[in-house]
C-alpha cells in the first residue's frame, strides 16, 4: 500500500522560505519520480517540479525557477520542496504526487500526498 | 512550456446528460494525456491516462480519447457524484502543465 505522508501546516512571512516534506512508504524511491504541484484557494492545479531519485533529475516549471528547490533523500525516501522570498500569492496547498514508472508512458501521478497548507502572511 | 487550454470553463448539466470537456495543447503530446477529477477539498482523483486508458476503479461512463494535440473526456451518462472539477495533465515531457480546469454541476 503506497502512502505519501507530508510535513504539516506552515504559516511563513513573506520573504521567508518553507519547507516541505513527503514521506513515501510502500514504495521505494528508485522506481518513481516525486513531483509537487499547488493549489491556491479557489485555483487550479500546478505543477511545480518533480525529482527522479534513481537519477537525481529534477525539472522545473518555469514559473518557480530560481525559487524552487526539490531534493530527496534516497535513505530515509523523503523528497523536500523549498520555497524561497515567499509572497501572499504562494499562499496554497502543496501536494506531492508519485508517478507510476519510469518510460514517459508512466509520468501521470496516481498517488497523491494529504498536502499541506503553507500561509504566507504579515 | 506548452499551452494547455481546456474548454468548457464551466458548465451545469443534468443527471443523464452527456458530458464533454476538450483540451487542447500547443504542441503534439502524442497520447501522454491524463485526466483527474477533483472535489471541494479532496484530493485530485485519477480517471483516464495514455488519453484513453480507464484507471482501475474508475466508473466506465467515463470515457477519454484524442492524440497529439486535441483530447476530449466525456462522461456518457452524468450522475450527482461526478460534480467536480476537472482537470487535463500532459506528460510528455517536464515541465508537465495541467490544463486551467473544468467545473461541472
Amino acid at each position: 500500500q503506497v502512502h505519501l505522508l507530508q510535513s504539516g501546516p506552515e504559516v511563513k512571512k513573506p520573504g521567508s522560505s518553507v519547507r516541505v516534506s513527503c514521506e513515501a512508504s510502500g514504495i521505494s524511491f528508485t522506481n518513481y519520480a516525486i513531483n509537487w504541484v499547488r493549489q491556491a484557494p479557489g485555483q487550479g492545479l500546478e505543477w511545480m517540479g518533480r525529482i527522479v531519485p534513481v537519477v537525481d533529475v529534477i525539472n522545473y516549471a518555469g514559473d518557480f525557477q530560481g525559487r524552487v528547490r526539490i531534493t530527496a533523500d534516497k535513505s530515509t525516501n523523503v523528497a523536500y520542496m523549498e520555497l524561497r522570498s515567499l509572497r501572499s500569492e504562494d499562499t496554497a496547498v502543496y501536494y506531492c504526487a508519485k508517478d507510476v514508472g519510469r518510460r514517459p508512458e508512466f509520468w501521470y501521478f496516481d498517488d497523491w500526498g494529504q498536502g499541506t497548507l503553507v500561509t504566507v502572511s504579515s | 512550456d506548452i499551452e494547455m487550454t481546456q474548454s468548457p470553463s464551466s458548465l451545469s448539466a443534468f443527471v443523464g446528460d452527456r458530458v464533454t470537456i476538450t483540451c487542447r495543447t500547443s504542441h503534439d503530446i502524442s497520447n501522454n494525456l491524463a485526466w483527474y477529477q477533483q472535489k471541494p477539498g479532496k484530493l485530485p482523483k485519477l480517471l483516464i491516462y495514455g488519453a484513453s486508458s480507464l484507471q482501475s476503479g474508475v466508473p466506465s461512463r467515463f470515457s477519454g480519447s484524442g492524440f497529439g494535440t486535441d483530447f476530449t473526456l466525456t462522461i456518457s451518462s452524468l450522475q450527482s457524484e461526478d460534480v467536480a472539477t476537472y482537470y487535463c495533465l500532459k506528460y510528455d515531457t517536464a515541465p508537465f502543465t495541467f490544463g486551467p480546469g473544468t467545473k461541472v454541476d
